[in-house]
């Protein structure tokens, strides 16, 4: 069936750091793909999508490109914050069901 | 305007008692959704309702997950006894179509003892 691979976390960087989180995906069809967000204390946010192979989403300096070839959607940002400290989770659906989730990745950022 | 809403934000039972989760969607949304994070592991779709009927409902682990909408209004999802792996984050997510982003709440933890 359809899922989601994410990679382990915790993901430790200092502020300003280069951010990678990986996502992978299997799919028999031609999903949508999301990053979504939780902030300590605060419910899942999408922070970005992207519908079809080669869109690029982008949110708050966060970036994710749909590589069909690798049947990947890694997260990144140029310069993260301490504020970015979270955990992600990279998702797929199709156009009317469920969202399916990977395990989630933390990410701590330190002054 | 208000997001979706859950209650309680947190729950500690003992094993084999009941507990009763409440989700208040955002107003005017006919979706809604549970979703389930045990042990952080990946979240799991549980349901998912159109106004008060029951769209999809593959995802409910068994006959211990009894979820409502009465009225298509709020959801409740009842765990009737409560099992220890039932521990983890209940999510409630709503939608006001059934393509468009789906919004969130914060999530009730469950922790069965």
């Amino acid at each position: 069936g359809d899922s989601v691979t994410q990679m382990e976390g915790p993901v430790t960087l200092s502020e300003e750091a280069f951010l990678t989180i990986n996502c992978t995906y299997t799919a028999t069809g031609y999903p949508s793909l999301f990053w979504y967000v939780q902030y300590p204390g605060e419910g899942l946010q999408l922070l970005l999508k992207a519908t079809k192979a080669d869109d690029k989403g982008s949110n708050k300096g966060f970036e994710a490109t749909y590589r069909k070839e690798t049947t990947s959607f890694h997260l990144e940002k140029g310069s993260v914050q301490v504020s970015d400290s979270a955990v992600y989770f990279c998702a797929l659906r199709y156009n009317t069901d469920k969202l399916i989730f990977g395990t989630g990745t933390r990410l701590q950022v330190f002054p | 305007e208000a997001g979706v809403t859950q209650f309680p934000s947190h729950s500690v039972i003992e094993k084999g008692q009941t507990v009763t989760l409440r989700c208040d969607p955002i107003s005017g949304h006919d979706n809604l959704y549970w979703y389930r994070r045990v042990m952080g592991k990946e979240i799991k779709f549980l349901l998912h309702f159109v106004k008060e009927s029951k769209q999809d409902e593959s995802g409910m682990p068994n006959n211990r997950f009894l979820a409502e909408r009465t009225g298509g209004t709020y959801s409740t999802l009842k765990v009737q006894p409560a099992e220890l792996e039932d521990s983890g984050v209940y999510f409630c997510a709503s939608s006001q179509v059934i393509s468009s982003e789906a919004f969130f709440g914060q999530g009730t933890r469950l922790t069965v003892v």
